[in-house]
């Protein structure tokens, strides 16, 4: 089954305490980004990645690290969460930038 | 870097009717635009998408138009049905295809 997997889906941690959300997808899409859903502001994009090694910022990357070492995984990486990055995080993945994305079930994150 | 406006942010209609949502950019050189639906609780899914060659596009009831002259488009529903109550979320994709700049939502209630 085609499918975009993050891990864990629900997430609570202390400022300070690094932390991975791992995404994969299965059906061999070059291009990989990561969201941040907040109401009202809809979904914001942290980090996009277009193939292996490729990474570039998006609209909100600071506190984010990213990384594509394998066509199907790409991990978001809080090193040093705070409060203000509690929110409902999506990863999705895509042919290209301008195809449709799957989304992964999402990973709420809260940080206390 | 792109900016996407949406309206309404909420929406009720009474089953049956007619649903509108509208939407803006600000970058011209954007030539792709998906909606997508998201349930209670679920991932955001792709439920119509059009490029900037195309003027308008339908899918059974629910349809897209756009206009680029005034870099406006908008999602219509037609015979609104309880199962079509979610969040939509409009979006525009960059000229070069590598980002994808959403609107804030609008969660549409149809009522029985």
């Amino acid at each position: 089954e085609a499918q975009v997997t993050q891990n864990p889906r629900y997430l609570i941690t202390v400022t300070g305490k690094k932390l991975t959300v791992t995404c994969s997808q299965n059906m061999n899409h070059e291009y990989m980004s990561w969201y941040r859903q907040d109401p009202g502001l809809g979904l914001r994009q942290i980090y996009y990645s277009m193939n292996v090694e490729v990474t570039d910022k998006g609209d909100v990357p600071e506190g984010y690290k990213v990384s594509r070492k394998e066509k199907r995984n790409f991990p978001l990486i809080l090193e040093s969460p705070s409060p203000n990055q509690t929110s409902l995080y999506f990863c999705a993945s895509s042919f290209r930038g301008d195809t449709e994305a799957f989304f992964g079930q999402g990973t709420r994150l809260t940080v206390v | 870097g792109e900016n996407v406006e949406q309206h309404p942010s909420t929406l009720s209609v009474q089953e049956g009717d007619s649903a509108v949502i509208k939407c803006t950019y600000s970058d011209s050189a954007s030539n792709y635009f998906p909606w997508y639906k998201q349930e209670l609780g679920k991932r955001p899914q792709l439920i119509i998408d059009i490029r900037s060659n195309v003027g308008e596009k339908k899918d059974q009831r629910i349809a897209v138009t756009l206009n680029k002259t005034a870099k406006h488009f908008s999602l219509h529903i037609t015979e609104t049905q309880p199962e079509d109550s979610a969040v939509y979320f409009c979006a525009a994709s960059s000229a070069a295809g590598n980002k994808l700049t959403f609107g804030g939502g609008t969660r549409v209630l149809v009522k029985p």
